[in-house]
């Protein structure tokens, strides 16, 4: 199927843990995207990157590192969690120009 | 600052009536519109979208959004609601002049179809 992928799906872990969630577009497109949705459904860009150089970099704190070996993959490192990055976690893919997103499923973080 | 705003955060129209969801933007240059639906538990899909051209633009599963330039909005419509729309609507926003593929999502809107 072509889609956005992300895993993994939810993600429970405790306050100063590092973890990673990864992303795979298998859809072509240039451009990948990390963006983040809290308690009350608001949506947040973090990251863009486009052919694997990062162009948007968001005010996010520095615990947040993206990552993208290659065109189709875009993975997001958190370092030492805290309680307020519990949220959901979409990753998301356009091609170059004026075109909508694909969104993958949503990572659900959870962090006690 | 370059914002999208979505007024009601709920909207409850009976099955089978007509349905609007607002959306109002304020960017420098023209803007590239978007809106999006999210189900439970799922991921945003992309609806339709206005880049240039007629300012009603048709997209998936019967919505329409028209484009007014002059009240800056883009409300999304649809003739006759369905109880299987009920979902969280976004609109969002590129502006013309980002040189980024930078969207600002509204708020959302939660709409509520009743049997």
């Amino acid at each position: 199927d072509t889609a956005v992928s992300q895993t993994p799906k939810y993600l429970v872990t405790q306050m100063g843990n590092d973890k990673s969630i990864k992303c795979e577009q298998n859809l072509g497109h240039d451009t990948m995207y990390w963006y983040k949705q809290d308690s009350k459904k608001f949506l947040k860009i973090m990251f863009s990157y486009n052919n694997k150089e990062l162009i948007i970099n968001e005010t996010v704190p520095n615990r947040f590192s993206p990552k993208s070996p290659d065109k189709a993959h875009l993975n997001l490192h958190i370092n030492s969690l805290e309680l307020g990055d519990s949220a959901v976690y979409f990753c998301a893919s356009s091609p170059t120009g004026y075109y909508g997103y694909t969104f993958g499923s949503g990572t659900r973080l959870t962090v006690v | 600052a370059q914002s999208v705003a979505q007024p009601e955060d709920q909207v409850n129209v009976a099955e089978g009536n007509p349905l609007t969801v607002k959306c109002t933007y304020s960017v420098s240059g023209n803007p590239y519109l978007f809106w999006y639906v999210q189900y439970p538990n799922r991921g945003l899909q992309f609806l339709l979208k206005y880049i240039t051209g007629d300012n009603l633009v048709k997209g998936s599963y019967g919505f329409e959004a028209e484009f007014n330039k002059s009240q800056t909005s883009f409300h999304l419509k649809k003739p006759s609601a369905l109880v299987s729309d009920s979902a969280l609507y976004f609109c969002a926003v590129r502006p013309s002049t980002s040189g980024t593929y930078k969207y600002i999502f509204g708020t959302g809107t939660r709409l509520k179809v009743l049997a």
